[in-house]
């Protein structure tokens, strides 16, 4: 699978968007691109992937450049809820549903 | 309500006690998987399971051991704990492999 980058660290006022960047230089044709969030240390969420084609559903928006080597996750009204560890990966056909997290983004969103 | 659960939810014990920590889910997956997730080395696999009666290891399979004889649970056996399987454990489970995982709520151990 692709490695991906993230910043350390991320700060959004509450009610605004928050658009969380992610690298992902070397993914492949079949790798999707997978978000996920961990508040605290309860059990990781799914939040949205994608392929080529931007996506948007009740949580968030996906939206991937057009040579796929970038993505950025947009929560488009942050609330205090959505503090967080945001993970992006790059998850292909070979992995057998291994998903392995990086270090992640920590957004925090302030009042 | 569709959802993984994992008991306990925290267990304290000793070196070389044998434990169980259980996994279910309800909603008729067919992948499953358990991860531990220790400070600064990420979430890691340790076992995962295509379907009853297939499981496979993951990148941390030492020291445990798994088994599906039924689609909905997955327990994760630790035959003879240590110090260093001291962690957070998650149990995760999907309709197919490489679609979006919906993790249980996660089991502190700690092995003194």
């Amino acid at each position: 699978d692709a490695k991906t980058t993230q910043p350390p660290s991320m700060d959004c006022a509450e009610g605004r968007a928050a658009n969380l960047p992610c690298n992902h230089s070397t993914i492949s044709g079949n790798e999707y691109v997978y978000w996920y969030r961990q508040i605290h240390s309860q059990g990781p969420q799914y939040i949205i992937h994608g392929l080529k084609n931007n996506e948007t559903n009740e949580m968030a928006s996906l939206i991937i450049t057009e040579d796929r080597k970038s993505s950025t996750l947009i929560l488009p009204h942050a609330t205090l809820r959505d503090t967080a560890v945001y993970y992006c990966i790059a998850l292909g056909g070979t992995s057998y549903g291994k998903l392995t997290f990086g270090q992640g983004t920590i957004l925090t969103v302030h009042p | 309500e569709a959802q993984v659960t994992q008991n306990p939810r925290y267990l304290i014990t000793v070196t070389g006690k044998k434990l169980t920590v259980t996994c279910s889910q309800n909603m008729n997956h067919e992948y499953m998987s358990w991860y531990r997730q220790d400070p600064g080395l990420g979430l890691r696999q340790i076992y995962y399971s295509m379907n009853v009666e297939v499981t496979d290891k993951g990148d941390v399979p030492e020291g445990y051991k798994v088994s599906r004889k039924e689609k909905r649970n997955f327990p994760l056996i630790l035959e003879s704990p240590s110090p260093n399987q001291t962690s957070l454990y998650f149990c995760a489970s999907s309709l197919k492999q490489d679609i979006e995982q919906y993790f249980g709520p996660g089991t502190r151990l700690t092995v003194t």
